[in-house]
C-alpha cells in the first residue's frame, strides 16, 4: 500500500494571502506513461469531497486558478495563490497509481 | 445535473448486514465506473470498492475484501454495496463516487454524492 503523509495537519490563513500544503507518497507516484497520478480534494464543513486537482496538476472543472498543484515523484504540494473565506475545509492528497490512498488531511482554516 | 444520491445507511449489530444504493442521475450511467469511499468519525477518506461501466471489472480495499460486495442496475442506474458481517469499524459515512473518465476506470473521483451513514454497535 502506497501510504500518503501530508502536512501541516493544520493551516490557519489570513485571507488574501497565499497558502501552501505538501504531500508525501512512500513511493514515487510517476509512472512511465508521463502521467503523476496524484489528486488533491477539497472537503468543505458538512459536505462530501470535491475534486480540485488531477494527475499533479490539472485543475477539475469549475475550480478557481487560484489553486495549483505541482511536484513529481514523491514530493507535491496544493498552492492556494490568495486564499478566500469559501477555502476553508480540509484537503486530501491521494493517489491513484495504485489501490487508492489518502492522506490524513490538511485543516485549512481562517485567521 | 450530475447527481448522486445514497440511501440504505443506519445502525445495525454486530456481524449483521446492510445494503447500500447510491441512484444516479444527470449523465450516461452505463458510461462510467462508480466507486465507494467511506470516512471514519473524524477520520480521512478511505476507497472501499469500485465497479466498471460494462460490469465486467470490480475490486476492493483489502479490509472488506469477501464481506462486500458491490453492484450496479443499469436499468435504475443504481449502485449497490452488499455489506456482511459488519464490524464496529466498519462504522463511517459512505459516499458514492462517479469515475472522472468515461468508459475507462482512473479512479480519479469527480462527481460525489452527500453520503449515507452506517453505525455498526450493538
Amino acid at each position: 500500500e502506497i501510504v500518503m503523509t501530508q502536512s501541516p495537519a493544520s493551516l490557519p490563513v489570513t485571507p488574501g494571502e497565499p497558502a501552501s500544503i505538501s504531500c508525501r507518497s512512500s513511493q514515487s507516484l510517476l509512472y512511465s506513461n508521463g502521467f503523476i497520478y496524484l489528486q488533491w480534494y477539497l472537503q468543505k464543513p458538512g459536505q462530501s469531497p470535491q475534486l480540485l486537482i488531477y494527475l499533479g496538476s490539472n485543475r477539475a472543472s469549475g475550480v478557481p486558478d487560484r489553486f495549483s498543484g505541482s511536484g513529481s515523484g514523491t514530493d507535491f504540494t496544493l498552492k492556494i495563490s490568495r486564499v478566500e473565506p469559501e477555502d476553508v475545509g480540509v484537503y486530501y492528497c491521494g493517489q491513484t497509481l495504485q489501490t487508492p490512498t489518502f492522506g490524513q488531511g490538511t485543516k485549512l482554516e481562517i485567521k | 445535473q450530475e447527481q448522486l444520491v445514497e440511501s440504505g445507511g443506519g445502525v445495525v449489530q454486530p456481524g449483521r448486514s446492510l445494503t447500500l444504493s447510491c441512484a444516479a442521475s444527470g449523465f450516461t450511467f452505463s458510461d462510467y465506473s462508480l466507486h465507494w469511499v467511506r470516512q471514519a468519525p473524524g477520520k480521512g477518506l478511505q476507497w472501499v470498492a469500485f465497479m466498471s461501466s460494462d460490469e465486467t471489472n470490480k475490486d476492493y480495499a483489502e479490509s472488506v475484501r469477501g464481506r462486500f460486495t458491490i453492484s450496479r442496475d443499469k436499468f435504475k442506474n443504481t449502485l449497490h454495496l452488499h455489506m456482511t458481517s459488519l464490524r464496529p469499524d466498519d462504522t463511517a459515512v459512505y459516499y458514492c463516487a462517479r469515475d472522472r473518465r468515461r468508459v475507462v476506470t482512473s479512479y480519479i473521483m469527480d462527481v460525489w454524492g452527500q453520503g449515507t451513514t452506517v453505525t455498526v454497535s450493538s
